[in-house]
């Protein structure tokens, strides 16, 4: 079993919509959570970043953690068609090691 | 904001040469890491570094050695380069890793090496 799931999709949704990205984990020593979106031959950028459980929210991006179910997600709100990329979270317990998900294919349909 | 700067986006290299991929960042953040990135396994770490002349074995270090002389920069090193090598390769950094808050990772853009 990975310590980090990411469904890979790809992920369809209409210009406008809310989308919805998620992660679960297995490793309950977890303390910081980052998300990052990552165009085609690019490097990931970040764009989220949280270090507790709750909401976290960055103009029409939110970002959610529920530590009690090993659960996040990132919300986006008015999704556009520049949103279309690869979404990937990351986590890790404290030491130098980032545990990554595989990434979720998202495409914004204008 | 961070900028790390990978030299090469892209790289053709021959089976057997030693490549050199070099990063630099300018942010003075202590940790330097070099992942590289295939579809359908992701992100793994092949080394990182926590500060100068420092180095640690991540998950994939077979074939690759690193470089780090000065604090802003990383080299990673393809000692005979082999065709499974083909692949992203992205470096990052972060912040001091004695802080109570541990920054995240802040990556280059990646070079593209493609070994024939």
């Amino acid at each position: 079993q990975k310590e980090v799931e990411q469904d890979p999709g790809p992920l369809s949704v209409p210009e406008g919509a809310i989308v919805s990205l998620n992660c679960t984990y297995s490793n309950s020593a977890f303390q910081y959570f980052m998300w990052y979106r990552q165009y085609s031959r690019k490097g990931p950028e970040l764009l989220m970043y949280t270090y507790s459980s709750g909401n976290k929210e960055d103009g029409r991006f939110t970002a959610q953690v529920d530590k009690s179910s090993k659960y996040i997600s990132l919300f986006i709100r008015d999704s556009q068609p520049s949103d279309s990329a690869t979404y990937l979270c990351a986590m890790r317990p404290g030491t130098y090691k980032y545990i990554f998900g595989t990434g979720t294919r998202l495409k914004v349909l204008a | 904001d961070v900028k790390v700067t990978q030299s090469s986006r892209y790289l053709v290299k021959r089976t057997g040469e030693k490549v050199f991929l070099e990063c630099v960042q300018d942010m003075d953040h202590e940790n330097m890491f070099w992942y590289r990135q295939d579809p359908g396994l992701g992100l793994r770490l092949i080394y990182f570094s926590y500060d100068v002349k420092m180095k640690e074995k991540g998950d994939i270090p077979e074939g690759y050695s690193v470089s780090r002389e000065k604090k802003e920069r990383f080299s990673l090193i393809l000692e005979s380069a082999s065709t499974n090598q083909t692949s992203m390769y992205l470096c990052a950094s972060s912040w001091d890793r004695r802080s109570s808050y541990n920054s995240p990772l802040h990556f280059g853009n990646g070079t593209r090496l493609t070994v024939t």
